[in-house]
C-alpha cells in the first residue's frame, strides 16, 4: 500500500536554512504537497510539485523531487520563529476525467526554532 | 472565496449521542475529503466525493460512522452512537485537480 515516511523532529537556529525531507513509495504518484500545521490550527497548502518537475521555488521554500529514489524534500531559507510547526508531506494519484484519489500524508516533522 | 468552512469548530458530547460535522467546500472544487486526525495515527482518510458521489470509504471506521454529499457545496460526516475514542480533530477538504485545501477542522471530544 502506499506508504509515506517522515522524521519525527527537526531542530535548527534561527536564520539558519531548514530541510526536511520525505520518501514515499507509491510510484504512480503524480502530485506531492507540504503542508503547515501550527498548534490548534489546520493544515495550511504551503506548495505542491508534480511528479514532471524536480524543482519548485517559492520565495523562502524550495522543493526538490527525486523522482527515482521516491525522495522529496522542503528547504526554508532563513528559519524564523513564525516557521516553528509540524510539516506534512503528502502524495497524491489523480484519476482519470477529473476526480482524484485521497492524499496519504506523512506523520509530520515538528520543526522546532533554537534562538 | 472564504476557503473551506467546517462547523462546528468544537463540539464536547457524552458517548452514545448523534454527532454531526458540517462542511462547506470551496465552490468549483469537485472533489471532497473527509480527515481525522489524532496523535496515536495521525492523519487518516475517512472517505472522499467526487461530484459529489462516494468513491472510496474504505477508511470510515465502522457502520456507526456515515457520511452524505446531498449538493456540490455541503457534506456531512455522522457518528451515531459516538463513542469516547471518536474523539480527534476531524478535517474536511476540497480540491480541484491539483490544489487540496482543508478546513480548521472540527475538535471532537466524546465523554
Amino acid at each position: 500500500g502506499e506508504d509515506v515516511e517522515q522524521s519525527l523532529f527537526l531542530s535548527v537556529r534561527e536564520g539558519d536554512s531548514s530541510v526536511i525531507n520525505c520518501t514515499y513509495t507509491d510510484s504512480s504518484s503524480t502530485y506531492l504537497y507540504w503542508y503547515k500545521q501550527e498548534p490548534g490550527a489546520g493544515l495550511q497548502l504551503l506548495t505542491y510539485i508534480f511528479s514532471n518537475m524536480d524543482m519548485k521555488q517559492d520565495q523562502r521554500l524550495t522543493v526538490l523531487l527525486n523522482k527515482k529514489d521516491k525522495h522529496l524534500s522542503l528547504r526554508i531559507a532563513d528559519t524564523q520563529t513564525g516557521d516553528s510547526a509540524i510539516y506534512f508531506c503528502a502524495e497524491r494519484d489523480p484519476k482519470e476525467g477529473g476526480g482524484a484519489d485521497g492524499l496519504t500524508f506523512g506523520k509530520g516533522t515538528h520543526l522546532i526554532i533554537q534562538p | 472565496d472564504a476557503g473551506v468552512i467546517q462547523s462546528p469548530r468544537h463540539e464536547v458530547t457524552e458517548m452514545g449521542q448523534e454527532v454531526t460535522l458540517r462542511c462547506k467546500p470551496i465552490s468549483g472544487h469537485n472533489s471532497l475529503f473527509w480527515y481525522r486526525q489524532t496523535m496515536m495515527r495521525g492523519l487518516e482518510l475517512l472517505i472522499y466525493f467526487n461530484n459529489n458521489v462516494p468513491i472510496d470509504d474504505s477508511g470510515m471506521p465502522e457502520d456507526r460512522f456515515s457520511a452524505k454529499m446531498p449538493n456540490a457545496s455541503f457534506s456531512t460526516l455522522k457518528i451515531q452512537p459516538s463513542e469516547p475514542r471518536d474523539s480527534a480533530v476531524y478535517f474536511c477538504a476540497s480540491s480541484n485537480r491539483a490544489e487540496a485545501f482543508f478546513g480548521q477542522g472540527t475538535r471532537l471530544t466524546v465523554v
